[in-house]
């Protein structure tokens, strides 16, 4: 079954550290771009991170460069998310989703495949 | 950034009825990249619509989209029992931006 099944996150407070994890199942995993995708409580959709299948591109969005670093694993079809200094605004379910049909060297796409997401809350 | 604005915030709209969304960009979309996305409480979102027009795997075809450069829409053509849920727009064209969603209810 073609899959992305989402571990990690929790209850950590302001300042804090949370690794995000995503198991592919299914697909060549190493062919495709991985990203997240965050969602805040009662909101709508933001694009966090991307990295290319190799691993050699990642792109952040603007508001977590810096504190969150997204890796990959080929040989274990798994993709990370290390979330450093994390803020109440960071506070959201995080999605691991495949990219399909990129364009561009940054991958601009549409996402087919969601992982069941996870939740991070940041609070004291 | 490409901002999308969702119209309208919530569709009160009865089963059988037809339901038209729609999704402005602050600037044109190229190529029509652009997508929709339906999610149901407490579950992941699930694409419908790429590339403005074509339906994703396993969508059935009461779902359609329409558009380009600044103006989307999705249809529903005769609304199920299971369509009742909130629905994202998507641009791909220029970064990646998301509307805030249309939530479709039943009336």
């Amino acid at each position: 079954e073609v899959q992305l099944v989402q571990s990690g996150g929790g209850l950590v407070q302001p300042g804090g550290s949370l690794r995000l994890s995503c198991a592919a199942s299914g697909f060549s995993f190493g062919d495709y771009w991985m990203t997240w995708v965050r969602q805040a409580p009662g909101k709508g959709l933001e694009w966090v991170a991307n990295i290319k299948p190799d691993g050699s591109a990642k792109y952040y969005l603007d508001s977590v460069k810096g504190r969150f670093t997204i890796s990959r694993d080929n040989a274990k079809n798994s993709l990370s998310l290390q979330m450093n200094s994390l803020t109440v605004e960071d506070t959201a379910m995080y999605y691991c989703v495949r990219d399909q049909g990129c364009r561009g060297p940054n991958c601009f796409s549409y996402y087919q495949l969601w992982g069941q997401g996870t939740l991070v809350t940041v609070s004291s | 950034e490409i901002v999308l604005t969702q119209s309208p915030g919530t569709l009160s709209l009865s089963p059988g009825e037809r339901a038209t969304l729609s999704c402005r960009a602050s600037q044109s979309v190229s190529s029509g990249y652009f997508a929709w996305y339906q999610q149901k409480p407490g579950q992941a979102p699930r694409l419908l619509i790429y590339d403005a027009s074509s339906r994703a795997t396993g969508i059935p075809d009461r779902f359609s989209g329409s558009g380009s450069g600044t103006d989307f829409t999705l249809t529903i053509s005769r609304l199920e029992p299971e369509d009742f849920a909130v629905y994202y727009c998507h641009q791909y064209s220029y970064l990646r931006t998301f509307g805030q969603g249309t939530k479709v209810e039943i009336k």
